[in-house]
């Protein structure tokens, strides 16, 4: 267990939808990335928080959006839906160690859109 | 931009032989380099890095990873594979110089055949 949650584990939802996955990062962890894992495209970077500010992005769309709150837990919405969209998409938190940043990574939120 | 490719989809290999799954990496400057383990429908799994000195790094479940500058390489090994080791391993640079960012490669899909 890396002590990164996310819920829900599993979600299906229709084409055109909005949905909304939960990441609660490992105690003292203060930033959080967002990955989409899929198939043809593997692992992708999608965004990432560090302290409730956004601090890179990657390949997100526009119909995606993400936000870390004071708590440091943070939500990715995913809206518009579309077929392509089905994915796991992953959160991990990290810490640094020696000035290297390791990333521990959450289960996983598996996406269904039909 | 940082790169990483695993140029094996898979590996098949039998229990007690020893295994390696090959990673080159394409970045500039002095980067940190990551294995990391995903299990069937769980998240991914810190597996050991290098970020400097000894180049033979070793890390957790009997594996090591052998860095070549020259080669920019960074292959996983393990000398004798056990059955428990079949899973999706991903290889992963961090560019270094305080960079959050891990760039994933597409992942190498370890079969051990009893």
């Amino acid at each position: 267990d890396s002590g990164v949650t996310q819920t829900p584990k599993h979600l299906i939802t229709a084409t055109g939808q909005r949905v909304t996955l939960r990441c609660s990062p490992r105690s003292g962890d203060l930033s959080v990335y967002w990955y989409q894992q899929s198939l043809d495209q593997g692992l992708q970077f999608l965004i990432q928080y560090y302290n409730g500010e956004e601090r890179a992005k990657g390949n997100i769309l526009e119909r995606f959006s993400a936000q870390q709150f004071p708590d440091l837990h943070s939500e990715l919405n995913l809206s518009s839906l579309e077929l392509g969209d089905s994915a796991l998409y992953f959160c991990a938190s990290s810490v640094a160690v020696a000035g290297v940043y390791e990333q521990y990574f959450g289960p996983g939120t598996r996406l269904t859109v039909t | 931009a940082q790169s990483v490719a695993q140029p094996e989809d898979q590996v098949n290999v039998a229990e007690g032989n020893p295994l390696t799954v090959k990673c080159t990496y394409s970045v500039s400057g002095n980067p940190y380099l990551f294995w990391y383990v995903q299990y069937p429908n769980r998240g991914l799994q810190f597996l050991l890095k290098y970020i400097t000195g000894d180049n033979l790094v070793k890390g957790s479940y009997g594996f090591e990873a052998e860095f070549n500058k020259s080669q920019t390489s960074f292959h996983l090994k393990k000398p004798s594979a056990l059955v428990s080791d079949s899973a999706l391993y991903f290889c992963a640079v961090n560019p270094g110089a305080g960079s959050y960012q891990l760039t994933f490669g597409k992942g190498t899909k370890l079969s051990v055949i009893p």
